[in-house]
């Protein structure tokens, strides 16, 4: 699977929108973008995916590149509880393999 | 969406001890996977467990090291084998959604301290 480039941190304050890019400049074209978070002391979650469109949910939207280098996960209000490491991954396909290979992701500090 | 639980949520294990995690899942799945997740690292797959085959692991783990178990298709269980420090990690168990996306639901996490 292709690798994924994020930065280590970001910072945010409560009740506002955060970007958080994901670069990933050798996706090929049945690469899914999937997007998780894992909060302190808890497992991953799921927190959205796409694969060309832009795509909405409750809990985010993903924002693709015209040319899918890269990708943004947008969270439209912070808030505390969104304080966790969200990891950006490549997904070959749309089967359920199992294997994602989670980078170092990146750690969003949300300040009151 | 699944509701997957893991005993034990933590413990504290003497070296060269043998230590087993369970992993119950409240819906029948076929595949089922364990990770690991080293302290201030990101989650690396072990292995996956489909219920009546052998596990298939990944690269650096042995199924001496880390034998799993797939009695049903709503449990399993992995032993981490004659433990060391370097085994101290969170292990998690995940199984798929069930529509074909990708999405993945994990555990809590078991986390292991040796000693």
């Amino acid at each position: 699977d292709a690798k994924t480039t994020q930065p280590n941190s970001m910072e945010s304050n409560e009740e506002e929108p955060v970007h958080l890019p994901c670069n990933h400049s050798t996706i090929s074209g049945t690469d899914y973008i999937h997007w998780y978070r894992q909060l302190p002391s808890q497992g991953p979650e799921y927190v959205i995916h796409g694969l060309t469109s832009n795509v909405n949910n409750r809990m985010a939207s993903l924002a693709i590149a015209e040319d899918r280098k890269s990708s943004t996960l947008i969270l439209h209000r912070a808030t505390l509880r969104d304080a966790a490491v969200y990891y950006c991954i490549l997904l070959h396909g749309s089967s359920n393999t199992g294997k994602l290979i989670f980078g170092q992701g990146t750690t969003l500090q949300v300040k009151p | 969406s699944a509701v997957i639980s893991q005993k034990p949520s933590r413990d504290i294990c003497q070296r060269g001890t043998s230590l087993t995690i369970q992993c119950q899942v409240d819906s029948q799945v076929t595949m089922m996977f364990w990770y690991r997740q080293q302290p201030g690292q990101s989650l690396t797959l072990i292995a996956t467990a489909n219920q009546g085959s052998e596990a298939t692991y990944e690269s650096g783990f042995v199924i001496d090291k880390f034998p799993i178990s797939r009695p049903n298709l709503t449990f399993s269980t992995l032993t981490v084998s004659n433990m060391s420090p370097e085994d101290s990690s969170i292990y998690l168990c995940s199984v798929p959604g069930t529509a074909n996306t990708g999405e993945l639901f994990f555990g809590e996490g078991s986390r292991l301290t040796v000693l």
